[in-house]
This record gives C-alpha cells, sequence and structure tokens, in this order.
C-alpha cells in the first residue's frame, strides 16, 4: 500500500499568518493516464471531511484561493495563505492513484 | 445539492450484523462512484472500497474483503455497506462519500455487549 506521510502533525498559526502542511507518498502519485490523483481534505470538529483540493492544485467549488496546492511525484504541499479562525480542524492528504487508496494521518491546525 | 444521507447511529453485539445506507440526492446516482471510509475514534481515516452503482462492480481493500459488502438500490439511490462477524475493532465512524467530493454525514457504529 502508499504510505503517506504528514507533517506537521499540528501547528498553531496565528489570524493572518500562512500555513503550510506537507505530504510524501511512498511512490509515485502519477497515473497511467498522466494524471496525479492528490486530494486534500479538511475535517473540522465534529463535522465530517471536505474535500477542498484535488488533482494535486484544483481548488472544490467554494474553496476560497486562500488555499493552494501543488506538487509532483511524491512530494505534495498545501499551502493556506493567511488563516482564519473557519480553517481550524485536521487537514488530510488523500491519494487515488493507486489502490486501496490510502489518507495521510493529518495535520491539525489550531488557531494560536 | 448534492447530498449523502447516511442511516443513524448503530448499537450491535459480538458477532452480529449490521448494513449501513447512504441515500444519494441531487445528482443522477449512477453517474458517481460511492465509497466508503472508516474512522476509528480520534485516528485517521482508511478506505473500504468502492461500487459502482450503474454496474454493481466492487473494489475492496484487502483488509475489508472479508469484512464489508457493498451493495446499491437504483430504485431509490441507495448505498449500502454490510459489517459482518462484528468486534470491537469494528467500533467507529462510517462515512460514505461521493468520490471523494462529497461525504455522508457519517454513522457510530458501537459493537459492544
Amino acid at each position: 500500500d502508499v504510505v503517506m506521510t504528514q507533517t506537521p502533525v499540528s501547528l498553531s498559526v496565528a489570524i493572518g499568518q500562512p500555513a503550510s502542511i506537507s505530504c510524501k507518498s511512498s511512490q509515485s502519485l502519477v497515473g497511467t493516464s498522466g494524471k496525479t490523483y492528490l486530494n486534500w481534505l479538511l475535517q473540522r470538529p465534529g463535522q465530517s471531511p471536505k474535500r477542498l483540493i484535488y488533482l494535486v492544485s484544483k481548488l472544490d467549488s467554494g474553496i476560497p484561493d486562500r488555499f493552494s496546492g501543488s506538487g509532483s511525484e511524491t512530494d505534495f504541499t498545501l499551502k493556506i495563505s493567511r488563516v482564519e479562525a473557519d480553517d481550524l480542524g485536521v487537514y488530510y492528504c488523500l491519494q487515488g492513484t493507486h489502490f486501496p487508496l490510502t489518507f495521510g494521518s493529518g495535520t491539525k491546525l489550531e488557531i494560536k | 445539492q448534492v447530498n449523502l444521507l447516511q442511516s443513524g447511529a448503530a448499537l450491535v453485539k459480538p458477532g452480529a450484523s449490521v448494513k449501513l445506507s447512504c441515500k444519494a440526492s441531487g445528482y443522477t446516482f449512477t453517474d458517481y462512484y460511492i465509497h466508503w471510509v472508516k474512522q476509528s475514534h480520534g485516528k485517521s481515516l482508511e478506505w473500504i472500497g468502492y461500487i459502482n452503482p450503474n454496474s454493481g462492480y466492487t473494489n475492496y481493500n484487502e483488509k475489508f474483503k472479508s469484512k464489508a459488502t457493498l451493495t446499491v438500490d437504483k430504485s431509490t439511490n441507495t448505498a449500502y455497506m454490510e459489517l459482518s462477524r462484528l468486534t470491537s475493532e469494528d467500533s467507529a465512524t462510517y462515512y460514505c462519500t461521493r468520490s471523494p467530493d462529497y461525504w455522508g454525514q457519517g454513522v457510530m457504529v458501537t459493537v459492544s455487549s
């Protein structure tokens, strides 16, 4: 199975400051189609996960452009340019290239 | 709008089975796979498998092949997951998700005598 290693485990960020989360996969996530099926999800406290980004860098509908995704092959990053109070929760990366699909262990974002 | 409505919380005895439902609305049910995901308390997420509602084709995580059975009822736009021979390790919140952009609210399954 593809192992998704997320860092840091947690981070505390002041409102208006940037945040960055890393996700590294144990093998390349480039599929046979040439697409890279790397997603970022946010699970707010007491809620279901919500997808923010798919195919490495494409924002889901309604997701503010403060969020951005980048990376390739095995190394990916989620960045929040200016953290807002609503951004708190646990962020997960999810790879959909190889079966079984696998998630990162999560990064808990707290507001300082 | 897209909505996935899951059945209510379940308390089941060890060794029993439980069938969870996920009713889809707001889109064409047969156009998207339905995935199921397990989240043990306070922990990360595990992919159980998916079903193609159009063909009924399933793809399971090997870890859950003898545990979970995925089915659909196209007439009611509902996906089901049956979990069998339950143990305390199966106590968790289970989510259905559409491919995986939209998620159900989750259902907590507690296995206890």
